[in-house]
């Protein structure tokens, strides 16, 4: 079965440069979550979006920014990256079903602020 | 604010063991309660989860997780563990039908052949 497609994998970047990351959702899910899991922590939640627009908002620093797409992918995009910025960041997809919302998750993207 | 607590950190069992990891959360309304596997290396994998009907739950890999409401708790249950059950756990909590979840902290289970 097709998963969610995060890239890329592996990220690393100077302090104060730019990140984008990418998220492809499981077909046919039209809502995207986006969570940050630092080194030895629980992933915390950032945004998320439904139908292309954005549903809920978390602890996002105001340095990040996303949006979705018309084609349901997402993207991260981070800019002054800081040290703490260091992190895993996941995606996840689900299909706005009260009855079947579980939320799938991505690979994630490691990002490494050098 | 709701909040998910996870009794333990670590675990260290060996295999055939028992586990029984707990989760208890805070919040007073309707909640879907989940719990999520995650290998080394590898992005969180959904064991099973617990919308509405039947407290006890069965997910993949042989776990299962009872909710019970008046204690606030979904507690996650394997009764013979294998090595390769070594991972992270995570219990979340989700306030509404849909949305973001809440993590628990996580507890790392180490299974010793």
């Amino acid at each position: 079965a097709a998963g969610v497609i995060q890239s890329p994998r592996h990220l690393i970047k100077e302090k104060r440069e730019t990140a984008t990351l990418k998220c492809y959702p499981i077909p046919r899910h039209d809502t995207v979550y986006w969570y940050q899991q630092g080194p030895g922590q629980d992933p915390q939640f950032l945004i998320s979006f439904y139908e292309k627009m954005q549903s809920d908002k978390g602890s996002i620093p105001d340095r990040f920014s996303a949006q979705q797409f018309s084609d349901y992918h997402s993207e991260l995009n981070m800019s002054s990256l800081e040290l703490g910025d260091s992190a895993l960041y996941f995606c996840a997809s689900s299909p706005r079903d009260r009855r079947t919302d579980t939320q799938y998750f991505g690979p994630g993207t490691r990002l490494t602020v050098l | 604010a709701q909040s998910v607590s996870q009794h333990n950190h670590h675990v260290i069992l060996s295999e055939a063991a028992s586990l029984e990891l707990g989760c208890n959360y805070s919040y007073g309304g309707t909640v879907n309660l989940f719990w999520y596997v995650q290998y080394p290396g590898q992005h969180l994998q959904l064991l099973l989860k617990y919308f509405s009907g039947d407290p006890l739950v069965k997910g993949i890999k042989g776990f299962e997780a009872e909710f019970i409401k008046s204690k606030f708790s979904f507690n996650l249950r394997k009764p013979s563990v294998q090595w390769s059950d070594t991972a992270e756990y995570f219990c979340a909590v989700r306030a509404d039908s849909w949305g973001k979840l809440q993590f628990g902290a996580g507890t790392q289970v180490v299974v010793t052949p």
